[in-house]
């Protein structure tokens, strides 16, 4: 199972950090992603972590600007948002990967909404 | 970055019809590493389809999976009620990984 939390009402070049919090699975065995919806829209993938969180990899979307990370200790998965414009208004998804690699999204958390607006 | 394209956007059919969605790749994806996934309104996606044409757990055999290199193909071969939702293909054969703008199929 697979629970984000962290959404919320943020103004423009804003920061705020999302996390899912995974239970039922061997965490670091997994390679994991985040991907999200805007409003009446379709899916974008936007960052993927392996297991072991040393190779990581980011759509040029939010390059330089989002961090993914994990702690495996404590089987949670990060993404830190910064200078948020108005474009990443969305429904962000963790979902975890089959194994270690960054393949199909086989499980996915239930999402947990950004709004960036002043 | 490989793009991808679904078709028709919409497509309006009645329970028992048969559903055809294409799925059609800028440049080739490599190892058909190509998935498809279902939404309903106000829940997550579900992996439906992997590798092209492998099955997910807890999908009835009435849906299937085909193609290779830019085409791809999800069919649905008799729509149940529960089938009409929106349809995403996508590729993870390149990075970035990258999905396609969906497919609604809806009741007619």
């Amino acid at each position: 199972q697979l629970v984000e939390s962290g959404g919320d009402l943020v103004q423009p070049g804003g920061s705020l950090r999302l996390s899912c919090a995974a239970s039922g699975i061997v965490f670091n065995t997994y390679a994991m992603s985040w991907v999200r919806q805007a409003p009446g829209k379709g899916l974008e993938w936007v960052a993927g972590i392996r297991g072991a969180g040393d190779i990581t990899h980011y759509a040029d979307s939010v390059k330089g600007r989002f961090t993914i990370s994990r702690d495996n200790s404590k089987k949670t998965l990060y993404l830190e948002m910064n200078s948020l414009r108005a474009e990443d208004t969305s429904v962000y998804y963790c979902a975890t990967h089959y194994g270690d690699y960054l393949n199909r999204l086989e499980c996915w958390g239930q999402g947990t909404p950004v709004t960036v607006s002043s | 970055e490989i793009v991808l394209t679904q078709s028709p956007g919409t497509l309006s059919l009645s329970p028992g019809e048969r559903a055809t969605l294409s799925c059609r790749a800028s440049q080739s994806v490599s190892d058909n590493y190509l998935a498809w996934y279902q939404q309903k309104p106000g829940q997550a996606p579900r992996l439906l389809i992997y590798g092209a044409s492998y099955r997910a757990t807890g999908f009835p055999d009435r849906f299937s999976g085909s193609g290779s290199g830019t085409d791809f193909t999800l069919t649905i071969s008799r729509l149940e009620p529960e089938d009409f939702a929106v349809y995403y293909c996508q590729q993870y054969g390149s990075f970035p990984r990258t999905f396609g703008q969906g497919t609604k199929v809806e009741i007619k």
